[in-house]
C-alpha cells in the first residue's frame, strides 16, 4: 500500500507569494494531521482533521495559513502571502483513530523555502 | 498541558554497543501512549516503539526496548547492538488517546550518532 503522500517535496519561493502543500492520506485512515518542523521550535501540529472536518486549528499561526480537506482522500495547507519565517518543513501524517492506539503514518514532508 | 521533554539533544555510541536515550512527560492522565519516533536524513518519520501506559510490560521490537517508569513519568529508549543505520533523529512522543483526541505532542529530539 502507498504511503502518505506529499507534494512538492521542496518549494522555493520568495516573500509574499502564495504556496499550497498538498497531501494524500493513507486510504481509510480518517484522521490526517498536519505538522511543521524547525530548527528552533521542533514539531509543532499545525491543525488535525477527523472525517474531513478540523478538529483543532489552535496550532495555526496566524490567518495567513489556512488548510482544507475536501475528501478523505485529499488535504491542503495554503500560505498566503509568505513570509521567510514560514520556511520549515511540513509534514503531513494520518491515522486510522479509534483502536489505532494513536500511532500517525509521515509522508516525507515538504520543504518550503521562503526568500 | 502535556510536554515531552529530550534532555539529550545529541548522542553518540559505537558500532554494536548499547546506548540510551531519555525521556520525561507530564501529564494528569492516567490512560495514555507513548512513542519512540526515528526519522533518518530522509525525513521521514517512521514509528520505532510504541507503550500503552496501562502496561506494566516493557515493550520490546527486536533491538529496540523502552524502560518505562509510569510513576517518574520517564520512558527511556535503549538500543542495543547499535548498527549504522540507526543513526538519525529521534523522537519521543505522546498521546493521551481520548476520542477526538487524537494528536501527538512531541519533544525536541535526540540526534544519534553511530561511531564505526
Amino acid at each position: 500500500d502507498a504511503g502518505v503522500i506529499q507534494s512538492p517535496r521542496h518549494e522555493v519561493t520568495e516573500m509574499g507569494q502564495e504556496v499550497t502543500l498538498r497531501c494524500k492520506p493513507i486510504s481509510g485512515h480518517d484522521y490526517l494531521f498536519w505538522y511543521r518542523q524547525t530548527m528552533m521550535r521542533g514539531l509543532e501540529l499545525l491543525i488535525y482533521f477527523n472525517n474531513n472536518v478540523p478538529i483543532d486549528d489552535s496550532g495555526m499561526p496566524e490567518d495567513r495559513f489556512s488548510a482544507k480537506m475536501p475528501n478523505a482522500s485529499f488535504s491542503t495547507l495554503k500560505i498566503q502571502p509568505s513570509e521567510p519565517r514560514d520556511s520549515a518543513v511540513y509534514f503531513c501524517a494520518s491515522s486510522v483513530g479509534r483502536g489505532n492506539t494513536g500511532e500517525l503514518f509521515f509522508g516525507e514532508g515538504s520543504r518550503l523555502t521562503v526568500l | 498541558a502535556q510536554t515531552v521533554t529530550q534532555s539529550q539533544p545529541e548522542m553518540s555510541v559505537q558500532e554494536a554497543e548499547t546506548v540510551t536515550l531519555s525521556c520525561t512527560y507530564d501529564t494528569s492522565e492516567s490512560d495514555y501512549y507513548l512513542f519512540w519516533y526515528k526519522q533518518p536524513p530522509s525525513r521521514q518519520m517512521i514509528l520505532v516503539i510504541r507503550q500503552e501506559a496501562y502496561k506494566q510490560q516493557n515493550a520490546t521490537e527486536n533491538r529496540f526496548s523502552v524502560n518505562f517508569q509510569k510513576a517518574a513519568k520517564s520512558f527511556s529508549l535503549k538500543i542495543s547492538d547499535s548498527q549504522l543505520g540507526d543513526a538519525a533523529m529521534y523522537f519521543c512522543a505522546y498521546n493521551v488517546g481520548n476520542f477526538g483526541n487524537e494528536k501527538l505532542t512531541f519533544g525536541t529530539g535526540t540526534r544519534l550518532t553511530i561511531i564505526p
